[in-house]
């Protein structure tokens, strides 16, 4: 069945530093989507991102989709406390399966 | 949040019996999805529905089962609870903005099963 692998599982960081994570389908996907869950919360939706090679920011962040549509990545410049949280990618199987990498779990010391 | 709320928001229940959550939304959409999660594997699909008695299975349905008698409705019954069912379930909702379909989350009810 489809894998939506995520990497890493955890990433510590200095408030201040970037933070990155990788999302990457074993197989093609038609959008990938990214959601954030703060502790004890539940998942919010953060951006969907459709096009091959496509680039959308919102102010911090930075997500790109692979030109294969198979990766994807959230990249966020001078992390702040309160980007604190879990961020997960998720793709479309069969339209309505969802399939969610493991997510990421970010820390961020003051 | 989308009108989506969770009940119970906690349980504890014991090996072997009957569990049943459930979800409600007030904003009438079609498609509404079961999800449990746990620590590594992060939300895997359970049940979804596309409509009023209309449900599919997900990628890890064993040992549940679900209902829709009513659009605002959807039940996730653990007929004979396991401790391998002990789980954080969310319930989710579809929705349509432009071109976009994002799903949204409720709350959560964390299940324990002795």
């Amino acid at each position: 069945g489809q894998q939506v692998m995520q990497i890493p599982q955890y990433q510590h960081v200095q408030e201040g530093e970037d933070f990155t994570t990788y999302c990457n389908s074993s197989t093609t996907l038609s959008n990938i989507q990214w959601y954030k869950q703060r502790p004890g919360g539940h998942p919010v939706f953060l951006i969907q991102l459709v096009k091959s090679g496509e680039v959308k920011k919102q102010k911090r962040l930075t997500f790109q989709f692979g030109e294969a549509k198979k990766n994807s990545s959230l990249h966020i410049t001078a992390t702040q406390t309160t980007d604190v949280g879990t961020y997960f990618c998720a793709g479309p199987y069969n339209n309505n399966d969802m399939r969610f990498g493991a997510g990421t779990r970010l820390t961020v010391k003051p | 949040d989308a009108g989506i709320t969770q009940s119970p928001r906690h349980k504890v229940t014991e090996t072997g019996t009957p569990v049943t959550l459930r979800c409600h939304q007030t904003e009438n959409h079609r498609y509404m999805y079961w999800y449990r999660q746990d620590p590594g594997h992060g939300l895997r699909l359970i049940h979804y529905s596309y409509g009023v008695k209309d449900t599919d299975k997900g990628e890890v349905s064993d040992g549940y089962s679900v209902s829709r008698s009513k659009t605002e409705d959807f039940l996730l019954t653990l007929e004979s609870a396991t401790s391998s069912q002990t789980s954080v379930y969310f319930c989710a909702i579809s929705a349509r903005q432009g071109p976009q379909e994002t799903q949204y989350f409720g709350p959560g009810t964390r299940l324990l099963v002795l």
